[in-house]
């Protein structure tokens, strides 16, 4: 089976402009989640979507969306992009949002805002 | 507030030796704890997940022990070798009508030749 793939992996922007990333799960695995992870922090959940419907979500700001579309493939989309925004953005698949399902991860997509 | 807390924040070691992880948490209430390794510039890899009932769980070299009592779990890795070189990442899950996954700050292991 294919792994969790993350489109683009590299990606800089600058302030103010908005980017989508894309992630496309594990076949056969209905829930993603999406993380942010800063130098020196520990992985911040930004949300969750599970069958179509964001089932949870993180204390991030507005600006921090996604959906996820009938093939469980998921995006996140950032408005108006901030210098702290810079990051590396990961995406994780599950079969299924329960307590005891192992999360998969992509390699990632870092992004940079000048 | 939920929170995970691992130490040492960073260790180096010479290869073949063994090393031991500290984990603590304050998440309740507790269903189980997971130990994932991220290389870097990589996603996390699930290396265990440990359930109430469980005080000890093997991988291979690693070794991930838990005291639900007092909150602790350890991840040891014994005969370290170079691709040990990673994060390792201590993760609980919180319950509240949806649950979240709480993130530890990973402790960065380097092992030197």
């Amino acid at each position: 089976k294919a792994g969790v793939t993350q489109t683009p992996r590299y990606l800089i922007k600058t302030r103010g402009q908005q980017v989508t990333l894309s992630c496309s799960p594990i076949s056969g695995h209905r829930s993603v989640s999406w993380y942010q992870q800063t130098p020196g922090q520990g992985l911040q959940f930004l949300f969750e979507y599970f069958s179509e419907t964001q089932r949870n979500k993180g204390n991030f700001p507005g600006r921090f969306s996604g959906r996820q579309f009938s093939n469980s493939r998921s995006e996140m989309n950032v408005s108006t992009l901030e210098l702290g925004d810079s990051a590396l953005y990961l995406c994780a698949s599950s079969s299924d949002p329960g307590v005891q399902e192992t999360q998969y991860f992509g390699p990632g997509t870092r992004l940079l805002v000048l | 507030k939920n929170q995970v807390e691992q130490s040492p924040q960073s260790l180096i070691i010479l290869e073949g030796k063994n090393c031991t992880l500290q984990c603590n948490y304050t998440v309740s209430p507790f269903s189980n704890l997971r130990w994932y390794k991220q290389d870097t510039g990589r996603g996390p890899v699930s290396l265990t997940i440990m359930t109430f009932s469980e005080n000890t769980k093997s991988n291979g070299r690693y070794t991930a022990t838990l005291d639900a009592d007092t909150k602790q779990s350890s991840l040891h890795i014994t005969a370290s070798q170079l691709s040990d070189s990673a994060s390792y990442i201590c993760v609980v899950p919180q319950h509240y009508s949806n649950y979240q996954l709480i993130w530890g700050a990973g402790t960065k292991l380097i092992i030197k030749p």
